[in-house]
């Protein structure tokens, strides 16, 4: 029972232009999402966030969208660079007494110079 | 270290053999996580501890897999009888307190390759 999907296994985008990554939840008591990102022999790091009380929320070149209806939400990066490149993945959790992270399979973005 | 360290960063064992996985977290986070990625799969849950309550874990896919968290800090992921769909990495992440929407950290993770 896969609870967050990333349907896109990989992206290529030129340098410059956006990078649209997007995600899909099942469970509707998810009320924070959090987009990270891989690169090879590393850790994930944490890039930006989202509660289920808003819409959207903006850092820098990144910005997360969040459709509750839908259940989507979806990370744009602007202009997006070489060093973007590295697999994200896309994480919820129900909060409450519990924040167990739930990720999606990830999609590797491949930003072409 | 100001992150989450884990030991050892890579490891070999043979079929069979037990292995013990380590992990430090960022001093203060009372929670911790066990995650696993399998070649070109995504994140696997495993187990959550969140300060002394009881640790859910429903994400072990084997009563060989064990894990403990001493003194509310480090944690071992233990694997009894290795098999060889155990290789992996195994990820360690820890984050301040449950019940807030908080990020967790990642530490760079141990690959265990059981041969």
């Amino acid at each position: 029972d896969q609870q967050v999907k990333q349907n896109s296994p990989s992206l290529s985008v030129q340098e410059g232009r956006i990078s649209i990554l997007n995600c899909d939840y099942t469970n509707s008591m998810f009320d924070y999402f959090l987009w990270y990102k891989k690169y090879p022999a590393e850790g994930p790091t944490f890039l930006i966030s989202i509660s289920s009380i808003k819409d959207k929320n903006e850092d820098g070149r990144f910005t997360v969208f969040l459709n509750k209806s839908a259940k989507h939400l979806s990370l744009h990066i602007v202009p997006s660079q070489p060093g973007d490149s590295a697999v994200y993945f896309c994480a919820a959790s129900a909060g409450g007494a519990t924040n167990k992270l739930i990720f999606g399979t990830g999609t590797l973005l491949a930003v072409q110079p | 270290g100001a992150g989450v360290s884990q030991s050892p960063s890579n490891k070999v064992t043979e079929k069979g053999k037990d292995v013990e996985l380590r992990c430090d977290p960022i001093s203060g986070h009372t929670a911790l996580y066990w995650y696993r990625q399998s070649l070109g799969q995504g994140l696997e849950f495993l187990i959550y501890f969140q300060g002394n309550s009881a640790p859910d874990k429903s994400g072990l896919p084997s009563d060989r897999f064990s894990a403990e968290r001493t003194g509310g800090s480090v944690s071992t992921l233990t694997i009894q009888r290795t098999q060889q769909e155990d290789s992996a990495v195994y990820l360690c992440a820890s984050s301040f307190r449950a019940g807030m929407n908080t990020e967790a950290f990642f530490g760079q993770g141990t690959r265990l390759t059981v041969v």
